[in-house]
């Protein structure tokens, strides 16, 4: 099975910060990664594709990079309504979501 | 827009079988590669993948779960379903159901999530 793990769990930040968060498998899964947004009560919106493509309708300050087994999610200018909690997603065996990283108000 | 929309009992008792149904609305499940899955979320927890199905009735389940799920599609009516058997207070969770084309295995259409309770 492939694992994959967020880094860091959670993160504090000020309106207007630039946030990274860090996403690996467990072994290479190429460009097989999505990345979600969750807020609470609500389902997971899909934000990034195949690694680096943007979900139609998703805000240009999110972008994502990487392959093989270790990939990042951007938010170049973080906004109020992108409090949340973010998950990576592998597709290259089976469907596996990373635990999670939360990114709350500083 | 596809729209899914998940129904079923919100209380289950130990050792009995859950039952879910989704319903799609926008589009039809026999679209070409086009699969039907399953997600779940306990309480304050992340989300874990239970599996998947296409319309013409492949399965693929999640390795930790698979001796306990079955995943059926009912394409008369547009409709998919899980059946999880043996449930534990462990399966308590908020279940969603969830679509993605195959050439991505992204979710990119889901429902809005139910919440099933294990307890006597």
């Amino acid at each position: 099975d492939i694992q994959m793990t967020q880094s860091p769990s959670s993160v504090s930040a000020s309106v207007g910060d630039r946030v990274t968060i860090t996403c690996r498998a467990s072994q290479g899964i190429s460009s097989w990664l999505a990345w979600y947004q969750q807020k609470p009560g609500n389902a997971p919106k899909l934000l990034i594709y195949a690694a680096s493509s943007l979900q139609s309708g998703v805000p240009s300050r999110f972008s994502g990079s990487g392959s093989g087994t270790d990939f990042t999610l951007t938010i170049s200018s973080l906004q109020p309504e992108d409090f949340a909690t973010y998950y990576c997603q592998q597709a290259n065996s089976f469907l596996t979501f990373g635990p999670g990283t939360k990114v709350d108000i500083k | 827009q596809l729209q899914l929309q998940e129904s079923g009992p919100g209380l289950v008792k130990p050792s009995e079988t859950l039952s879910l149904t989704c319903s799609v609305s926008g589009g039809s499940i026999s679209r070409s590669s086009y699969y039907w899955g399953w997600i779940r979320q306990p309480p304050g927890k992340g989300l874990e993948w239970i599996g998947s199905i296409y319309y013409s009735g492949s399965t693929y389940y999640n390795p930790s779960l698979k001796s306990r799920v079955t995943i059926s599609v009912d394409t008369s009516k547009n409709q998919f379903s899980l059946k999880l058997s043996s449930v534990t207070a462990a399966d308590t969770a908020v279940y969603y159901c969830a679509s993605y084309d195959s050439s991505g295995s992204n979710f990119d259409y889901w429902g809005q999530g139910t919440l099933v309770t294990v307890s006597s």
